[in-house]
């Protein structure tokens, strides 16, 4: 079936240094795309979107970028911090599914 | 502007016992989601409702499980003779209008420990 799905599980990253969090999805019918951080035990927080006429959307330090053609999207932090230290999840509106998510962890 | 509210935060039960499980949304939102994740895993969808309605629960399991979102007041997750392996983090969130994502919003969740 459907599905989105992430293509690591972990990543380490030193701090200051650039972060990129790939994403891929499966159902070509996805028009709106979402990732969220969830930080230990809390609730996922919404970090940024993007809809399917744009191919890329820039926000404080991050960015998403979408490839329709190939179904995958990625999100860049820039200068990733300690507090950067999260869970990232990217889920797409059909079906409201999330993948397992990426551990990201920044190396002080 | 409170946003979408669980309760309770922690929740210990034995095995055999009730859960139950609160998630009251945001204000002007009448659309209330429920997820499971397990320990380093995803977020699973359970059910989705609105109000008095249960619109979608196919990741519900089929027995002690059960959802509603009454007219008045919050929405509750309920599982009879809890197990072990329900042993997780339950999260809910709330949108303004059908199946829409923008705006959708979770709250803290409950984890619940079975022991």
């Amino acid at each position: 079936g459907e599905s989105v799905g992430l293509h690591l599980p972990t990543l380490s990253v030193q701090e200051g240094d650039n972060s990129i969090i790939n994403c891929a999805y499966s159902n070509s019918a996805s028009d709106y795309f979402i990732w969220y951080k969830q930080e230990s035990g809390k609730g996922p927080q919404f970090i940024i979107d993007i809809r399917s006429n744009m191919d890329k959307r820039q926000g404080q330090r991050v960015t998403v970028l979408l490839n329709k053609t190939v179904k995958h999207l990625s999100l860049q932090i820039a200068a990733t911090q300690p507090g950067d230290s999260a869970v990232y999840f990217c889920a797409e509106n059909q079906k409201v599914t999330f993948g397992t998510g990426t551990k990201l962890q920044v190396i002080p | 502007n409170a946003g979408v509210m669980q309760n309770p935060r922690h929740l210990v039960r034995r095995r055999g016992q009730e859960a139950r499980l609160r998630c009251s949304p945001m204000k002007g939102h009448s659309h209330v989601y429920w997820y499971r994740q397990l320990p380093e895993e995803g977020l699973k969808f359970m059910v989705y409702l609105q109000k008095e309605n249960i619109i979608d629960e196919s990741g519900m399991p089929k027995e002690r499980f059960s959802a509603e979102f009454p007219k008045e007041g919050p929405s509750i997750l309920r599982i009879q003779q809890v197990v072990r392996g329900d042993s997780a983090a339950y999260f809910c969130a709330s949108s303004p209008r059908d199946r829409a994502f923008y705006g959708y919003t979770f709250g803290s969740g409950t984890r619940l420990t079975v022991v």
